[in-house]
């Protein structure tokens, strides 16, 4: 089975500029995440999606961050403009029904000039 | 409301030593707990995972935890540590058969030969 792709896997961009990452979960998972990792924290969840719908954005900085999953399948998250702050990983995370499947990709790691 | 502390944000021990990392919870719910395993530059991996059945939990690489509910804790353990096994380790927990994942601060564990 493969796994919850991520693309790029590292980014380094000055602040100010805007930057998106993409997800494409494991074929079949209803349910996307994506996670905010600062260095030294454990990841915090920026956006769950069901399907094509937002269920929780509680903590997506909506003046800059965005995400969409338009199909229902991958999705993207953009920062527009960047700060300092938002150098972080950036994980996305699939599951199938709940808790059970839940996978996480290898990341994107952003680095804010 | 669910919530994680993991109590040493560093542990260190040498090879061939038991392996203690805590964690206590807070949830309103009936919880499920899990542990990640996050080397340096990987992704998130999965340990293993409490929910509901056997309080006594046993995971991969010889890892295993207990769920005590008196307590509130879900402590990692390992009989013997192994070089491999440095890494930092997250707690979490979700709202039993709810997919929305809680992290705890991690700890990081240092092992030395």
């Amino acid at each position: 089975e493969a796994g919850v792709a991520q693309s790029p896997r590292y980014k380094i961009i000055e602040k100010r500029q805007s930057v998106a990452f993409w997800c494409n979960p494991i074929s079949g998972h209803a349910t996307l995440y994506w996670y905010q990792q600062i260095l030294g924290q454990g990841p915090k969840l920026l956006i769950q999606f069901q399907n094509n719908g937002v269920v929780d954005d509680s903590q997506l900085p909506k003046d800059r961050f965005s995400a969409e999953r338009l199909k229902g399948v991958d999705s993207t998250l953009k920062i527009q403009p960047a700060k300092l702050e938002d150098s972080a990983v950036y994980l996305c995370a699939s599951s199938f029904q709940g808790a059970e499947g839940y996978t996480f990709g290898s990341g994107t790691r952003l680095t804010v000039v | 409301a669910q919530s994680v502390t993991q109590l040493d944000s560093h542990v260190s021990v040498s090879e061939g030593t038991p392996v203690l990392l805590r964690c206590n919870y807070s949830s309103s719910y009936s919880p499920s707990l899990f542990w990640y395993v996050q080397h340096p530059n990987k992704g998130l991996q999965l340990l293993l995972k409490y929910t509901s059945a056997a309080t006594l939990v046993k995971g991969i690489n010889g890892f295993e935890a207990e769920f005590k509910k008196s307590e509130t804790s879900f402590h990692l353990t390992k009989p013997s540590a192994h070089m491999s096994d440095a890494a930092e380790y997250f707690c979490v927990v979700s709202r039993y058969n709810f997919n929305k994942f809680y992290f705890g601060s991690g700890t990081k564990l240092n092992v030395k030969p």
